[in-house]
């Protein structure tokens, strides 16, 4: 069965800092990799994608991709509260299909 | 990005009776998704919907218990049927704006608890 593992957390980060979220996934021919925002009460949002490996920046984040290692993370550089959520990573594994990760819950204190 | 309407956005229901959680997209998309979320827990594909052709559904999904429809490319819905408490879920729909792998964009969700 394809999976997609994070840890549940909760990270713990200062405000200011680098919170670092991971990811790994079981699948080897995935080809796309998403990061989702997830605030309490309310739906995912796509915040980040990556489809090869390497680093990609977007602003305050950065995606990082190993698929040998089956490694994928995001980066927050100068975390703010407005960060605290849960970070969902979502693996594509063929077609349209998505598997998510059960999320990682960030709190990013002031 | 396109934008996904969802709705009802919650609802209380009495066990063994059904539900119709409605999404409308505002441009036109190829597949729609189900998922079901826990408190607490990763999202879980109920199914893919596709224009004109009957839903696929995931291990553990029956069409009789989830029946969807997809009467044109906008336009979905799912209906949680003979409902029991185990079914109090928070249920979102999704969909790929563009086609391609560019990522999801989902409803507002609809938290449903049976009682």
């Amino acid at each position: 069965q394809k999976e997609v593992e994070q840890n549940s957390g909760p990270l713990s980060v200062p405000e200011g800092a680098i919170a670092s979220l991971n990811c790994t996934y079981s699948d080897r021919g995935s080809q796309s990799f998403f990061w989702y925002r997830q605030y309490s009460g309310k739906s995912p949002e796509l915040i980040m994608s990556i489809y090869s490996n390497g680093d990609k920046e977007d602003g305050r984040f950065t995606a990082q991709l190993n698929k040998a290692s089956q490694y994928v993370s995001l980066l927050i550089r100068d975390s703010q509260p407005s960060d605290s959520a849960t970070y969902l990573c979502a693996v594509n594994t063929g077609g349209f299909k998505t598997i998510f990760g059960a999320g990682t819950r960030l709190f990013v204190k002031a | 990005s396109a934008v996904i309407s969802q709705k009802p956005s919650r609802d209380i229901c009495q066990r063994g009776t059904s539900l119709t959680i409605q999404c409308q997209v505002d441009s036109q998309v190829t597949m729609m998704f189900w998922y079901r979320q826990q408190p607490g827990q990763s999202l879980t594909l109920i199914a893919t919907a596709n224009q004109g052709s009957e839903a696929t559904y995931e291990s553990g999904f029956v069409i009789d218990k989830f029946p969807i429809s997809r009467p044109n490319l906008t336009f979905s819905t799912l209906t949680v049927s003979n409902m029991s408490p185990e079914d109090s879920s928070i249920y979102l729909c999704s969909a790929v704006p563009g086609g391609g792998n560019y990522g999801y964009t989902f409803g507002s969700g609809t938290r449903l608890t049976v009682v």
